[in-house]
């Protein structure tokens, strides 16, 4: 059974336009959850969220973490061609060093 | 700092070949773990470790074994290879925490075709 779902898998959409990815999870002894963008190489970091209902924000990007619900949000605002990519969401489970991944939400944004 | 380097970038194999991916890291990190990815998929995780000497099974550790004898290095030895084994292998490291600046490094990944 999946530890952490990402939906949707797959999202097209025009510059300009906001997009909302989601992340639920189920794992004991969460500690956090991370977030990264991937672009035909290897994932490179954009968030870690540990509290919930504190919004981490950087540029047009935003995350936010429920942690009674067991899901996190990715916000990207006003995207741009160069936000197409793979956003992957892991979350720690506590193990010192043990992540779980989700399969991924590839958004495509068109001009 | 170069960060974390993996080498070789491309490997083809034949079946029941072995051979190591080779994963070094220069950011005195503790923690380093080795992640699969499959076409479509997410990273799963082979295996991991928590420092020198000490190693662990992931979600998906048949067919592979690590060791870890310093901080910096950490191979993964495919035993006998599979065609279920080709996939891009990704090598990661970070320090243990859950602050701003444990954040997991990834090194550029190993894409490896089994025959």
């Amino acid at each position: 059974e999946d530890k952490v779902v990402q939906s949707p898998l797959s999202l097209v959409v025009h510059e300009g336009d906001t997009v909302t990815l989601n992340c639920s999870y189920e794992v004991t002894n969460f500690r956090s959850l991370l977030w990264y963008k991937q672009e035909k190489k290897a994932p490179t970091f954009l968030f870690m969220l540990t509290s919930s209902g504190i919004e981490k924000k950087s540029g047009r990007l935003s995350s936010i973490l429920d942690k009674k619900e067991l899901f996190s949000i990715l916000n990207i605002t006003a995207t741009q061609t160069g936000d197409s990519a793979i956003y992957l969401c892991a979350v720690d489970e506590g193990n010192f060093n043990k992540f779980y991944f989700g399969s991924g939400t590839k958004l495509n944004v068109k001009p | 700092n170069a960060g974390v380097t993996q080498t070789p970038k491309f490997q083809v194999l034949k079946t029941g070949q072995s051979m190591t991916l080779q994963c070094a890291q220069d950011m005195n990190h503790e923690y380093m773990s080795w992640y699969r990815q499959d076409p479509g998929m997410g990273l799963r995780l082979i295996h991991y470790s928590v420092g020198a000497g000490i190693t662990d099974q992931g979600e998906v550790p048949n067919g592979y074994n690590v060791s870890r004898s310093t901080t910096e290095d950490f191979p993964l030895r495919l035993l006998s290879a599979a065609p279920s084994q080709t996939s891009v292998y990704f090598c990661a490291s970070r320090s243990p925490g859950t602050g701003i600046y444990n954040e997991q490094f990834f090194g550029p990944g190993t894409r490896l075709t089994v025959l």
